[in-house]
């Protein structure tokens, strides 16, 4: 079956833009995770949905952040006003739902994103 | 509140040696303890995961990890390395608290010599 897929998986963009990055999940799974992955280091951590409910958004670093999911599915990662620290590789995942943290997460293959 | 140490960033092994990865972890909660595996240019992979089942947890491709509490460990095995092992391997820590997070370790990339 479809895992989980995510578009672009390059973006580069200018100092100052905005841009979305896009995240279909595997059907039926509930829960979706954002992380992100800079040079070097391990996941970071950005904001976890159930549904379309976000109880966890804690990670994101900073008001220029932010997500929504629609429909129980696809979900979007904004981020405005780009800045060069921001460059990353975005991952996706996602898993079945109930709210378990133990449940076995699927990664997407990540969107890398370069701000100049 | 959790955290994840990986105590290795590289570790070379030849081919056909065992394999240790090291990973401790604190956990105000029960834990989950997951090893993901991340090939270069691929998605991340879930190797095996911990829920206070069995300490001894085996997964994919011949890695096994046990659950250590007394020591707070949850270190990565196999014994015999392939060239296709080399790779970066995270630890990761759940809780069973909804409120908690889950923690990505740093990573431990892993280069096979042949």
């Amino acid at each position: 079956g479809a895992g989980v897929s995510q578009s672009p998986s390059n973006k580069v963009t200018e100092k100052g833009k905005d841009v979305e990055l896009r995240c279909d999940p595997i059907s039926g799974h509930t829960a979706l995770y954002w992380y992100r992955q800079s040079l070097g280091q391990g996941l970071e951590f950005l904001i976890y949905f159930q549904g379309n409910s976000a109880p966890d958004k804690s990670g994101l670093p900073s008001d220029r952040f932010s997500a929504e999911r629609t429909g129980g599915s696809v979900s979007t990662l904004t981020i405005q006003r780009t800045q060069q620290e921001d460059s990353a590789v975005y991952l996706c995942a996602s898993s079945l739902g109930g709210g378990s943290k133990y449940n076995e997460q699927f990664f997407g293959p990540g969107t890398r994103l370069t701000v100049l | 509140a959790q955290s994840v140490t990986q105590l290795d960033s590289h570790v070379s092994v030849s081919e056909g040696t065992p394999v240790l990865l090291r990973c401790n972890y604190s956990s105000s909660y029960s834990p989950s303890l997951f090893w993901y595996v991340q090939h270069p240019n691929k998605g991340l992979q879930l190797l095996l995961k911990y829920t206070s089942a069995a300490t001894l947890v085996k997964g994919i491709n011949g890695f096994e990890a046990e659950f250590k509490k007394s020591e707070t460990s949850f270190h990565l095995t196999k014994p015999s390395a392939h060239m296709s092992d080399a790779a970066e391997y995270f630890c990761v820590v759940s809780a069973m608290n909804r409120d908690d997070k889950i923690i990505f370790g740093k990573g431990t990339r892993l280069h096979i010599l042949p």
